[in-house]
């Protein structure tokens, strides 16, 4: 069964720093590129980050690009954020999805998500 | 930075065709893709590449896109189709993904 598994998330002061993880199963994780989306309370989803299946190509959202770190471990099967000088609006779940297709990709995977609050 | 707007809310009564739309600069030029959200579940992909439909998703669920709109029609609704939904693209011009503002699809 084709599976991605979100760990990681928590309550973090602003200001603070957070790993989150993913694991993925049922399929070859280094032929795939990864993302991470993330959705505020009650909001809209937000695409945050996106990294290619060699870690040639890394993108990020403007509004946590400086911030957050997105990686991978082809040899572990999975996929990491690195959230630091977090920030109240960072607050959302976070899931990570699997690329689908070739260029204007679409997300076929996605995780069950893993929260973060940002709060004092 | 690329723009896609969506209705908040589209109500519809059961059987009925339920059409959301998902307005971009020029997004017949794009891939445009649909997600269906319900409460507290991740989003499931229903239409990808404008009008393909993944394995699974019924024939209910249909996409079209053509200039500065992309449309995800629901034929026949039913009562399970209530949910949020989401167009989403990939903008070449400054490499990022980008979702729509979604739209809450009620059924009467």
């Amino acid at each position: 069964e084709v599976q991605l598994v979100e760990s990681g998330g928590g309550l973090v002061k602003p200001g603070g720093s957070l790993r989150l993880s993913c694991a993925a199963s049922g399929f070859t994780f280094s032929s795939y590129s990864m993302n991470w989306v993330r959705q505020a309370p009650g909001k809209g989803l937000e695409w945050v980050s996106s990294i290619s299946s060699s870690s040639s190509y890394i993108y990020y959202a403007d509004s946590v690009k400086g911030r957050f770190t997105i990686s991978r471990d082809n040899a572990k099967n999975s996929l990491y954020l690195q959230m630091n000088s977090l920030r109240a609006e960072d607050t959302a779940v976070y899931y990570c999805a699997r690329e689908d297709g070739g260029s204007g990709s679409y997300y076929k995977v996605w995780g069950q998500g893993t929260l973060v609050t940002v709060s004092s | 930075s690329y723009v896609l707007t969506q209705p908040p809310s589209v109500s519809v009564a059961p059987g009925q065709t339920a059409r959301i739309t998902c307005g971009g600069n020029n997004i017949g030029s794009k891939s445009v893709h649909w997600y269906q959200q319900k409460p507290g579940q991740a989003p499931v992909l229903v239409v990808y590449d404008d009008s393909d439909r993944p394995s699974g998703i019924p024939e209910r669920f249909s996409g079209s896109n053509s200039g500065n709109t992309a449309t995800l029609t629901i034929s026949r609704v039913e009562a399970g189709d209530e949910a949020d939904y989401y167009c989403q693209v990939w903008d070449s011009s400054s490499d990022h993904y980008v979702f729509g503002t979604g739209t809450k699809v009620t059924v009467l």
